[in-house]
């Protein structure tokens, strides 16, 4: 998956408690983003982040966090109070957010479960 | 309102055959478009990227076409194998003079299976 693993692969979390997915690069890039994706609906953007210790909401960030402390790191915390979090999350890099440059590369993907 | 619709849905086709799947956008400025496509349970991978300029992209047995006059834009796959069943997801960039960071539109995607 084009340098970028995520981890888990499969989340199990009870309500109430936060968790944290993990997301690494070694493609040495810029730019980093962490997406939703429920059935039947398009990617939706929650944080992305340009360059080390920097980083901005999307469209759907309330009830996540975000940190950008290594270039190589960037990892979601799915907090208690996002309403209904069970989804797949993607986390994506590119060499930079222009998008002359903005082809992502995606990694394998995070299932959360929330019980 | 900056939109990608795609169409359809969900398609069968029987392994062989040839298909065709479609993308429209509402997105403006344009910068560019990609497809991607997305095997169950795994990240997307992009097959092809087309600018303002471009008309046809191929990738093997994907060939996508874009005409930024209709904002239309199509990905046909010829000689289908059970490997193509997957989402093809179309994605829209839009240019963003007054930001570094460009604005990208995803699809819901058209879930392809191919039977044997």
């Amino acid at each position: 998956d084009g340098g970028i693993t995520q981890s888990p692969k499969y989340l199990f979390r009870k309500e109430g408690q936060n968790v944290t997915l993990s997301c690494e690069q070694n493609l040495n890039h810029d730019a980093m983003y962490w997406y939703r994706q429920d059935p039947g609906q398009g990617l939706r953007l929650i944080y992305y982040s340009q360059i080390v210790n920097d980083f901005q909401k999307g469209d759907i960030a309330e009830g996540y966090s975000v940190s950008r402390e290594k270039k190589e790191s960037f990892p979601l915390t799915v907090t208690s109070a996002q309403k209904n979090p069970t989804a797949f999350y993607l986390c994506a890099s590119s060499v930079s957010g222009r998008a002359v440059y903005n082809e992502q590369f995606f990694g394998p993907g995070t299932r959360l479960t929330v019980l | 309102k900056n939109q990608v619709e795609q169409s359809p849905q969900s398609l069968i086709i029987l392994e062989g055959k040839n298909c065709t799947l479609q993308c429209n956008y509402t997105v403006s400025p344009f910068s560019n478009l990609r497809w991607y496509k997305q095997d169950t349970g795994r990240g997307p991978v992009s097959l092809t990227i087309m600018t303002f300029s471009e008309n046809t992209k191929s990738n093997g047995r994907y060939t996508a076409t874009l005409d930024a006059d209709t904002k239309q834009s199509s990905l046909h796959i010829t000689a289908s194998q059970l490997s193509d069943s997957a989402s093809y997801i179309c994605v829209v960039s839009v240019f963003q003079a007054y930001s570094s960071a460009s604005k990208i539109i995803f699809g819901s995607g058209t879930r392809l299976s191919i039977r044997p």
